[in-house]
């Protein structure tokens, strides 16, 4: 069965500093992978996704980058950290049609 | 470009009860995909029932069941016999079957089970 992983599950970073959030998924090969924001009391945002290695589309221009060294690995960074950037992380994968998504159980980001 | 509109922010069902969930969506397209996804105090998404447009038929999940109204483009999640279990958030989102898979995502209900 396939899973998904991310860490860490809370960070709390001071405004100015990088970001690094990671995203594995298993028992699966190349899955489509998207990174989500959830601000407080609100719905998803997409802010990446991509269909294979390399391959990143950006949904909103912003603060954020996010790379896919390996199959399975989904990368969300920042240079610099704005206090706009709190909020909850989620990473999904899918694969085939319908492309179904499974999301992992998220990061909590608090920029202070 | 695709809306999906969630019009109850709070819903509330007494346990073991019957609750619907609305949804309605917008788009020109006839070929997508529509689900509800649950997301509980822990915060991780889940999965509760996935429904393709092409499909005449209801989809249902135990307790879990859709009514599909494709002309009227509504998309309504009915729980049966609530457990306290079922607390959660919940999200109606849609996918266009031409895309590259990106969910569209309403606002969400926030369901209270009452003992």
């Amino acid at each position: 069965s396939q899973t998904i992983h991310q860490w860490p599950a809370t960070l709390v970073q001071p405004v100015g500093s990088p970001l690094s959030l990671e995203c594995t998924v298993e028992g699966t090969s190349n899955p489509n992978l998207y990174w989500y924001r959830q601000a407080a009391g609100r719905g998803l945002q997409l802010l990446f996704y991509s269909v294979g290695i390399g391959q990143i589309s950006s949904e909103v221009p912003q603060n954020l980058s996010a790379s896919r060294p390996q199959d399975r690995q989904f990368i969300l960074s920042s240079k610099k950290l704005l206090l706009s950037d709190s909020g909850f992380y989620l990473c999904a994968w899918s694969r085939g049609t319908p492309a179904t998504q499974y999301f992992g159980p998220g990061t909590r980001l608090t920029v202070l | 470009a695709q809306t999906v509109t969630q019009s109850q922010p709070e819903m509330s069902v007494q346990e073991a009860e019957t609750v619907t969930l609305s949804c309605t969506y917008d788009t020109s397209e006839s070929d997508y995909y529509l689900f509800w996804y649950k997301q509980p105090p822990s915060r991780q998404m889940i999965l509760v029932i996935r429904q393709e447009a092409y499909k005449q038929q209801n989809a249902t999940e135990n307790r879990f069941s859709v009514n599909f109204q494709k002309a009227a483009k509504s998309f309504s999640l009915k729980i049966s016999d609530s457990q306290l279990g079922d607390a959660a958030m919940y999200f109606c989102a849609y996918e266009s079957g031409g895309s590259n898979y990106k969910l569209t995502f309403g606002k969400g209900t926030l369901l209270t089970v009452n003992p």
